[in-house]
């Protein structure tokens, strides 16, 4: 089966709330995720990453947590934008080289 | 620096027929992935090229199958199209050995109707 995978399909936000968007993985072995938005019409674009020596990244208006004991990372966006409104999808190069490993992804939906 | 672009955006087979994607790389990379995206899913890993040669692959059947060019521009072929053919087909180039993400870049995809 997938090694990653997301607890809700879609979720909404009021302009200017925090999101939170979870993820959880199966193979204790992975050590490196990576975060992508994916807007209609568009190919998945990189949003932040975070390897497994970390359990914390920040980048600009987004934070990724990693919890390795339950196997379960998060994407953290504040001040929540229109322009945010997009799937967001979690991702393990599982099979090595580049390849990647999606999960189904959440639909975040942002209203004003 | 270009980006990776695909052709075409949109396509529309009839179910038995046979299809051919076509993804540029960006610029000094040298491997391409295929992925499928069905609708309402996270993409799936069809295979990789790397030195115009299949550098791993993913659950699909033979009837998918894919070249890369000397200048990296990859080809995705599908035979005998069934219906559950219908995706979005993305296209992503990477340098080999670039793990990172800061190396692997997606194209816009190829949405696939198999009716």
């Amino acid at each position: 089966g997938e090694n990653v995978g997301l607890h809700l399909p879609t979720l909404s936000v009021q302009e200017g709330d925090n999101s939170i968007i979870n993820c959880a993985y199966s193979n204790s072995a992975s050590d490196y995720f990576i975060w992508y938005k994916q807007e209609s019409g568009k190919g998945p674009q990189f949003i932040i990453d975070i390897r497994s020596n970390m359990d914390k990244r920040q980048g600009q208006r987004v934070t990724v947590l990693l919890n390795k004991t339950v196997k379960h990372l998060s994407l953290q966006i504040a001040a929540t934008q229109p322009g945010d409104s997009a799937v967001y999808f979690c991702a393990d190069p599982t099979g090595g080289g580049n390849k990647l490993t999606f999960g189904t992804g959440t639909q975040l939906k942002v209203e004003l | 620096e270009t980006g990776v672009t695909q052709s075409p955006t949109h396509l529309i087979k009839t179910r038995g027929q046979q299809v051919t994607l076509r993804c540029s790389s960006q610029s000094g990379h040298n491997t391409v992935s295929w992925y499928q995206q069905a609708l309402g899913q996270g993409p799936q890993f069809i295979f990789q090229y790397y030195r115009e040669e299949e550098n791993g692959r993913g659950n699909f059947p033979p009837r998918f199958s894919g070249l890369q060019f000397p200048n990296y521009s990859s080809e995705l072929n599908v035979n005998a199209l069934e219906l559950d053919d219908s995706a979005l087909y993305l296209c992503a180039s990477s340098r080999q050995g670039a793990v990172t993400n800061y190396g692997y870049t997606f194209g816009s995809g190829t949405r696939l109707t198999v009716v």
